[in-house]
């Protein structure tokens, strides 16, 4: 069966330090990869989304950057925090694209900056 | 853009009442997919009912079904026999079939869910 993992859980970082959240997804090869933030408040908004290693496309620009180093990993990063980057990060695998297929989600990630 | 709308922020059920979650949406697309997702107080994502836009017929998933009113641009929930584990935030979502953005959902701002023992 596949799994999803993200780490940390919960962080806490001062405004201006570096960010790198993790997501591996197992069970799988070759997914597609998501990350979403969730504010306070509001619904979810898509950060980024990759369809292989190295392939990243950004849907809003922003202060964080994505990477995929290995096909079921996904990561998050920033070179220096914002408060507004506080909020909820969940990542999400899918199969594919181009069949009806279901986004499943991981436990996500809540950040403070403080 | 597409865009989806929740207009009801929060909401309340007795228990083992029926309770309807609006969500409407905008698109210029004739073909794509709905969704309705649960968000519980642990935080995770899970997947409630979801609907391919061709099919006229109304998805349905036990206590779980949707109106699904194409030309009106509607999608709501229906939770029958209302649980206290039905208590979450509830998000619509929706989702291109063919282009770019290689199946991305974009969600609306939620519903929150309260039951009623």
């Amino acid at each position: 069966s596949q799994t999803i993992h993200q780490w940390p859980a919960t962080l806490v970082q001062p405004v201006g330090s570096p960010l790198s959240l993790e997501c591996t997804v197992e069970g799988t090869s070759n997914p597609n990869l998501y990350w979403y933030r969730q504010a306070a408040g509001r619904g979810l908004q898509l950060l980024f989304y990759s369809v292989g290693i190295g392939q990243i496309s950004s849907e809003v620009p922003q202060n964080l950057s994505a990477s995929r180093p290995q096909d079921r990993q996904f990561i998050l990063s920033s070179k220096k925090l914002l408060l507004s980057d506080s909020g909820f990060y969940l990542c999400a695998w899918a199969r594919g694209l181009a069949v009806f297929n279901e986004q499943f989600f991981g436990p996500g990630t809540r950040l403070t900056v403080l | 853009a597409q865009t989806v709308t929740q207009s009801q922020p929060e909401m309340s059920v007795q228990e083992a009442e029926t309770v309807t979650l609006s969500c409407t949406y905008d698109t210029s697309e004739s073909d794509y997919y709905l969704f309705w997702y649960k968000q519980p107080p642990s935080r995770q994502m899970i997947l409630v009912i979801r609907q391919e836009a061709y099919k006229q017929q109304n998805a349905t998933e036990n206590r779980f079904s949707v109106n699904f009113q194409k030309a009106a641009k509607s999608f709501s929930l229906k939770i029958s026999d209302s649980q206290l584990g039905d208590a979450a935030m509830y998000f619509c979502a929706y989702r291109r079939k063919y282009g770019g953005s290689q199946g991305n959902l974009i969600f609306g701002k939620g519903t929150k869910l309260s039951v009623k023992p």
